[in-house]
């Protein structure tokens, strides 16, 4: 089993629905979480950090189950600059240096 | 601020040949990171460095070696390149500071695109 479980995709979806994605982990020591944006053939890069209180930027919401081991990004009113492929990372231990990343969720909005 | 560079941006070897990819960060940040992005594998850590002077194996270190130059760079070397080897490597950094307000965000480089032959 992998360390950390994405659904690789891709999601289609037009603009403006309401899109998920889960992410799995198998460490239920891990400590720290966060989903990265990867856009084609460019580096990843920070999206949000994943609380356990659950947040919230603007469109974006993440939240962490820690009973049942995943994180979840939920992305309202989608954009067509939203398409892209979501990373889902995980620190098993705060500031530890070995970070696991998924392999990513693909999502294409379209017009 | 540029923030993580990386040279070369693509580069095609034969089996065999050795090359040096290298990496610096200009914002001060203590840890460093080389991963190898394949396709449907997610990003592998190769090695990373936790401070200036010290350097250790991540999950994937065979075939390659590293050396923390300074407290900005970090370059990455491939003594005798495989087919194998052929991948996308990305360079990242980390503040880990101690105190108020770290920050565990890792400010990625633009790539390294690597083609074995």
């Amino acid at each position: 089993r992998k360390e950390v479980e994405q659904d690789p995709g891709p999601f289609n979806v037009p603009e403006g629905a309401t899109v998920a994605f889960n992410c799995t982990y198998s460490n239920s020591a891990s400590q720290s979480f966060f989903w990265y944006r990867q856009d084609c053939r460019k580096e990843p890069k920070l999206l949000m950090s994943v609380y356990s209180s659950g947040n919230e930027d603007g469109r974006f919401t993440a939240q962490l189950n820690r009973a049942s081991q995943y994180i979840s990004l939920l992305i309202r009113d989608s954009k067509l600059s939203d398409s892209a492929t979501y990373l889902c990372v995980v620190n098993p231990n705060t500031g530890g240096f070995k970070t696991i990343f998924g392999a990513g969720t693909r999502l294409f909005v379209k017009a | 601020n540029a923030g993580v560079t990386q040279t070369p941006k693509f580069q095609v070897l034969k089996t065999g040949q050795s090359m040096t990819l290298q990496c610096a960060q200009d914002m001060n940040h203590n840890s460093m990171y080389w991963y190898r992005q394949d396709p449907g594998m997610g990003l592998r850590l190769i090695y990373y460095s936790a401070s200036e002077g010290t350097t250790d194996k991540g999950e994937v270190p065979n075939g390659y070696n590293v050396s923390r130059l300074n407290k900005r760079e970090f370059s990455l070397r491939l003594e005798s390149a495989a087919p194998s080897q052929t991948s996308v490597y990305f360079c990242a950094s980390r503040q880990d500071a101690q105190g108020v307000g770290i920050s565990y965000e890792q400010y990625f480089g633009p790539g390294t695109r690597l083609t074995v032959t």
